[in-house]
């Protein structure tokens, strides 16, 4: 059965940086696309990050919103997704789900994160 | 970007009825669309992927049709369990985009 648990949300401030990590389960984490979604309150999904690994090495992608402030990362020999999220607005506050493959077909249950004063 | 503009944003229907629900690209993706549904306090699940793919376990109700930029999600007979929130998504380019979201309601 797979299974993606995100971990690391909560409340922080602006300006500040939160790590997030999704435990990955039930399948061959290294050969899949992972990606960050999120989810502010009240609204629609929004596409955060990509990591794909294929034939001519690991590639990640961004969302505009989200470029230069945020870093995606995976390491395949604890299974686990990251994004590391500096420079945090109140604009950022969402629920992020960590997600597999492309197109998306598991998804995590979601952590959320607050950037409020 | 390519931008995804669902309609309409609020279906209301009653069970045992048609829901038709569209999804329009701002330029071609070929079939490279997903829609999913969400559900209040829940992840989104996969319903169908590249336009006409039903996901493992999703009930024969369930279509999806369309290539280029005009795509649609039937439910051929609405169940309880069928009233929610319902997004398309595109692979075709980077970034990703998903659509604003059609809920499909109790009338």
């Amino acid at each position: 059965e797979v299974q993606l648990v995100e971990s690391g949300g909560g409340l922080v401030q602006p300006g500040g940086s939160v790590r997030l990590s999704c435990a990955a389960s039930g399948f061959t984490f290294s050969s899949y696309a992972m990606s960050w979604v999120r989810q502010a309150p009240g609204k629609g999904l929004e596409w955060v990050s990509s990591f794909s690994s294929g034939a001519g090495g690991d590639s990640t992608y961004y969302a505009d919103s989200v470029k230069g402030r945020f870093t995606i990362s995976r390491d395949n020999s604890k299974n686990t997704l990251y994004l590391q999220m500096n420079s945090l607005r109140a604009e950022d506050t969402a629920v992020y789900y960590c997600a597999k493959n492309l197109p998306i077909d598991y998804w995590g249950q979601g952590t959320l994160v607050t950037v409020s004063s | 970007e390519i931008v995804l503009t669902q309609s309409p944003a609020t279906l209301s229907l009653s069970p045992g009825e048609r829901a038709t629900l569209s999804c329009r690209a701002s330029q071609s993706i070929s079939s490279y669309l997903a829609w999913y549904q969400q559900k209040p306090g829940q992840a989104p699940r996969l319903l169908i992927y590249d336009a006409s793919n039903r996901a493992t376990g999703i009930p024969a109700r369930f279509s999806g049709s369309g290539s280029g930029t005009d795509f649609t999600l039937t439910i051929s007979s609405l169940e309880p369990e069928d009233f929610a929130v319902y997004y398309c998504q595109q692979r075709r380019k980077w970034p990703l985009t998903f659509g604003g979201g059609t809920k499909v309601e109790i009338k």
